[in-house]
């Protein structure tokens, strides 16, 4: 069965210290890779997506994504973490020439001042 | 311009009762999505709609949920017979097109509770 997994359902770090959002994925061929984040009371937003091409992803707000595929990863990461980051943050992939996107449970981020 | 809409933001209705979620999606954008989201949970896709094709609906968990999409534009997501076991966040989003690559803009959301 395809599945997106996000192993770790909170990250705390302190603000300007690096973060990372760990997520690994099992579906079939080269996938496609997303990130999205919900802020509260808001509705989802996209930061970034890998398609093809180089490994290292860069996004909205500073964060950046590296593609690993042989350990089939696609990590989020910011190198100097904001309180304002604090958020809920999703892994999605989605299957070479499909439409579904499967996402993964989510990683609550909170960044302390 | 204009993001995704949906209407209501909040929804309380008793179990038994049916309801309807509406979506406004971005214009011109031609796929749409439904998602659920429940607490504590990843989003679960219920169902897609692109250009004039038969909607996608395996996602959708029985047969008391259904999905219409008027014009190409404004959907309706309607439960009949709700549960408590409905009760969640439901999303819609829409993308110009509806290629593997294309990225997804998502809608505020309805928040659903039956009691």
């Amino acid at each position: 069965a395809q599945s997106v997994a996000q192993p770790e359902d909170q990250v705390n770090v302190a603000e300007g210290n690096p973060l990372t959002v760990k997520c690994t994925y099992s579906v079939s061929g080269n996938p496609y890779l997303f990130w999205y984040v919900q802020y509260p009371n808001r509705g989802l937003q996209f930061l970034l997506k890998y398609i093809t091409g180089d490994n290292l992803v860069k996004g909205s707000y500073g964060f950046e994504a590296e593609f690993n595929k042989s350990q089939t990863s696609f990590h989020l990461k910011k190198p100097s973490a904001l309180v304002s980051d604090s958020a809920l943050y999703f892994c999605a992939v989605r299957p070479t020439g499909g439409f579904k996107t499967i996402f993964g449970a989510g990683t609550r981020l909170f960044v302390k001042a | 311009g204009a993001g995704v809409s949906q209407s209501p933001s909040n929804k309380v209705t008793e179990k038994g009762k049916d309801v309807e979620l509406r979506c406004d999606p971005i214009s011109g954008h031609t796929a749409l999505y439904w998602y659920r989201q429940s607490l504590g949970q990843g989003l679960e896709f219920l169902i897609y709609f692109q250009g004039n094709s038969a909607p996608d609906k395996s996602g959708l968990p029985s047969d008391r949920f259904s999905a219409e999409r008027t014009g190409g534009s404004v959907s309706t997501l309607t439960i009949q017979r709700t549960q408590q076991e409905d009760s969640a966040v439901y999303l819609c989003a829409s993308s110009y097109l509806a290629g593997s690559t294309d990225t997804q803009y998502f809608g505020p959301g309805t928040r659903l509770t039956v009691l």
